[in-house]
Parts: structure tokens; sequence; C-alpha cells
């Protein structure tokens, strides 16, 4: 079993809907919790970050870490084909720089 | 800044050849990871160092791959000899907080 899964897709969806993207992990030790996001031949870049539990928001964007589940989740609203791209879920334990990556979900917006 | 650079963009070389990879980190930042990413396997830990000194290189696949980080400013992944498994996009990354890692622009490798 992988330490984070993360469904790969592909994801297909119109312009406007909510994109829904999740990953879960098996070990408990996670404490950072990181949304990249990676265009076609182009390096990761950060999209949102988390620390611990909770809810964060950052315009159009909401990431959620629920710990008692072991499972994250991220959320684009009002998705533009500008969001197509694959998404990347990253964890890592306290006090470690170590980062362990999903497999990634592609998603394609259509205009 | 100008992020993270890495150089060559691509790189074909013929199996058995040495390649090596360079990296010049976001000046100021700590940590220096180096990553693999190919479809079947995603984006794989190679190795990361922390104030140039080389912390967990457990992800490094075998004896013929190699990484230094001589100075805060430079980096390199040499792998020798390479072989057509090798084939993949190497990212250089780094970070000075936790969890925020700037991505370079990779470098894609052929062997053949």
């Amino acid at each position: 079993q992988k330490e984070v899964e993360q469904d790969p897709g592909p994801l297909s969806v119109p312009e406007g809907a909510i994109v829904s993207l999740n990953c879960t992990y098996s070990n408990s030790a996670f404490q950072y919790f990181m949304w990249y996001r990676q265009y076609s031949r182009k390096g990761p870049e950060l999209l949102m970050y988390t620390y611990s539990s909770g809810n964060k928001e950052d315009g159009r964007f909401t990431a959620q870490v629920d710990k008692s589940s072991k499972y994250i989740s991220l959320f684009i609203r009002d998705s533009q084909p500008s969001d197509s791209a694959t998404y990347l879920c990253a964890m890592s334990q306290y006090n470690d720089y170590k980062l362990s990556f999903g497999a990634g979900t592609t998603v394609t917006v259509r205009a | 800044d100008a992020g993270v650079i890495q150089s060559p963009r691509h790189e074909v070389t013929e199996m058995g050849q040495e390649v090596t990879l360079r990296c010049k980190p976001i000046s100021g930042h700590n940590s220096l990871f180096w990553y693999r990413q190919t479809m079947m396997r995603g984006l794989e830990l190679l190795i990361y160092f922390n104030n140039n000194v080389p912390i967990d290189d457990s992800g490094m696949p075998e004896d013929r791959f190699s990484a230094k980080m001589p100075n805060a400013s430079f980096s390199t992944l040499k792998i020798q000899p390479s072989e057509p498994r090798d084939s993949a996009v190497y990212f250089c990354a780094s970070s000075l907080v936790q969890g925020e890692a700037f991505f370079g622009q990779g470098t894609r490798l052929t062997v053949v």
C-alpha cells in the first residue's frame, strides 16, 4: 500500500463546475498537507498549504484536512480552462522537509 | 528571483554514458531536493540536502546515482553509467519553509 493514495483520473468538467479532488494517507505522523499544480511540461507549483486539520480558502480554492479520517480534499469553484492541469497532493511529518506525493489527478476544464 | 534553475532542459544520451544534471536553488533557501517523475511511479524523492548536507538519500535507486551540493547555490545529480530505465524527468526543488518547495522546470532525460 502506498503511503499517499490519489486517484489519477482523468477528470473532465465543464467550465464553471466545481472540481473536487482528494487524497487518503496511511501515515498518522503527517502534519503538513499541500496541493501542488503541474501544467504540462512544467514543474509543480505550490497551490495550497495547510498545517494539521481544518479548512483553508484562497480565492476559488479551498483545501480541507480531516486527520481523523486521514483524508484531504481540494475544491476548485467556478473552474476555468486555465485550471486544466495535474493536481498533486503532498504531505510531510513535523520537522521533516521530505514530501510524500500522491500520483496526481489530471483535470481538464472544457470551455 | 529567477526561481530554481536547472540545466540542461533536455538530455539525450546513449546507454553507458555519464549524465550530469545541474541545479541552482533559490537564493537563501536552505533545503534542496532532487525528484524523479515517471508515468509509472509518479514523483519520487531521490535525495535531499539541508544546509548543503545530505540528510536522506534513501530514494537514490542504486550506486549509479550520486548527488553533491558543494555550496549553497549549486547542486549536481550524476548518473554513471546511465541505463534506458533512467529515462524520466528530473526535478530539483528548494525550500526555506517546510512544505513550501519551489520546483525548477525539470530536465527531461532520455537514455537510448
